[in-house]
């Protein structure tokens, strides 16, 4: 079945220094959506970026990601961390079923931890 | 802030005692996801529903939970027996298509403590 894989539980960060949370992913379906959201504490979850477009590159709040479908990837990068960016962030692939309305399959999640 | 509406915040319950949390979805949004995030800040899929019918849920669900989106009134999810193994943040998220690629909105969960 779909699934995404997070390879790192914790990315532990010096503020100012570059930004990488890997995203691979797997499904038979050939237009997949990848979404990541990040979610901190006793907040909501929410959306940062999402992309169905093969080496396009999708940008927000500073975050970009691309997806290459070549490599099964969407991988979170950002130039310079903030402390402000210490969340959790997941990664997420849209459920190719129409008919399960568009379930969010997730990776189990990066902790992001930005020290100063 | 969000706009699905959880209700409530924390609940702490005996084991084998019900536990009934609500969610009121993002205006206009007819599709309605229950996820569980668990210790270990998995996010799993329990089940979802277009306006009041059930789209897909998991055995677990089907088996010990129960759920509604009733019309004019908010979602709830109940587990019927509640065991350690529940203790977890409850999530609730809404979308106004249920096709691929769309965004889903979450409220800030009900989080349930099994003593």
């Amino acid at each position: 079945g779909d699934s995404v894989t997070q390879t790192e539980g914790l990315v532990t960060l010096t503020e100012g220094l570059p930004v990488m949370l890997n995203c691979t992913y797997q499904t038979i379906y050939s237009n997949p959506f990848l979404f990541w959201y990040v979610h901190y504490l006793n907040e909501s979850p929410r959306l940062l970026l999402k992309s169905s477009t093969d080496n396009k590159r999708t940008e927000h709040q500073g975050f970009h990601a691309t997806l290459h479908k070549s490599s099964s990837s969407f991988h979170l990068q950002k130039s310079s961390a903030q402390l402000s960016d210490s969340a959790l962030y997941y990664c997420a692939l849209s459920d190719r079923y129409g008919g399960s309305g568009n379930k969010l399959i997730f990776g189990t999640g990066t902790l992001l931890s930005v020290k100063p | 802030n969000s706009k699905v509406i959880q209700t409530p915040r924390y609940l702490v319950k005996g084991q084998g005692q019900k536990a009934k949390m609500r969610c009121i979805p993002e205006k206009g949004h007819p599709v309605v996801f229950w996820y569980q995030q668990n210790k270990n800040n998995e996010f799993k899929f329990l089940i979802n529903f277009q306006n009041q019918e059930v789209l897909q849920q998991i055995d677990m669900t089907e088996k010990r939970f129960s759920a509604e989106c009733p019309s004019n009134s908010p979602c709830s999810l109940e587990i019927q027996s509640s065991e350690a193994g529940d203790s977890a943040l409850y999530l609730c998220a809404s979308s106004l298509y249920r096709t691929s690629g769309n965004t889903l909105y979450f409220g800030e969960g009900s989080r349930l403590i099994v003593v």
